[in-house]
């Protein structure tokens, strides 16, 4: 099936400190999605994105839709301690199956 | 406004049990999707279903697996003669009927066999 590149595999940062990651494929999608996962639950979605180049914010949370769309990016900024989990991209098309990267683990010192 | 359901949260089978995972989708969501995700890794697409029928069933495997939402009641994952493999944790997510690229993930049912 179709895979999709998440980076880093994981992040130790300390609190206060602005957080990068993205999401690579191969296939383009008209559907970006980003999600966060607590330990023991299931992930709950962050910000959904429609349109290649959009620029979408959720407070201090920003993704950004690849203009190839073949990537997406997600932003964090000044990070706090409840920001600790697993965060997952999800590229799609419409009417069809989503595929979910491997997921990036972020850590954060107090 | 109740999110999406799931239940059991935790089930415990047996080599060669049989186990039913149940979803129930947010109110007026038509569309539902089940994934598993092993350890450490992520979500993997295993069927997508809108009312009594499926539509992509692409990532179940083709034995021991089989899914279903009915008219009414819950959407149900049903894995028969289960073997230590499908030890995991399945979600359920919905979504509504004309947003069908957002979805909205329940808890999820850790599936243990032993």
């Amino acid at each position: 099936g179709q895979q999709l590149n998440q980076s880093p595999q994981s992040m130790f940062i300390q609190e206060g400190e602005d957080v990068s990651m993205n999401c690579t494929s191969s296939s383009i999608f008209n559907t970006w999605l980003w999600y966060k996962q607590d330990p023991g639950e299931g992930p709950v979605l962050l910000i959904a994105l429609y349109k290649a180049g959009e620029l979408t914010s959720n407070g201090r949370l920003t993704a950004q839709f690849g203009i190839t769309r073949k990537d997406s990016f997600l932003n964090i900024s000044a990070s706090i301690p409840s920001d600790v989990g697993i965060y997952f991209c999800a590229g799609g098309n419409t009417g069809n199956q989503f595929y979910f990267g491997t997921g990036t683990s972020l850590t954060v010192i107090p | 406004n109740a999110g999406v359901m799931q239940n059991p949260r935790h089930l415990v089978r047996r080599r060669g049990q049989e186990a039913r995972l149940r979803c129930s989708p947010m109110k007026g969501h038509s569309h539902v999707y089940w994934y598993r995700q092993l350890p450490e890794e992520g979500l993997k697409f295993m069927v997508y279903l809108q009312k009594e029928n499926i539509i992509d069933e692409s990532g179940m495997p083709k034995e021991r697996f089989s899914a279903e939402f009915p008219k009414e009641g819950p959407s149900i994952l049903r894995i028969q003669q289960v073997v230590r493999g499908d030890s995991a944790a399945y979600f359920c997510a919905s979504s509504p009927r004309d947003r069908t690229d957002t979805q909205y993930f329940g808890p999820g049912t850790r599936l243990t066999v032993l």
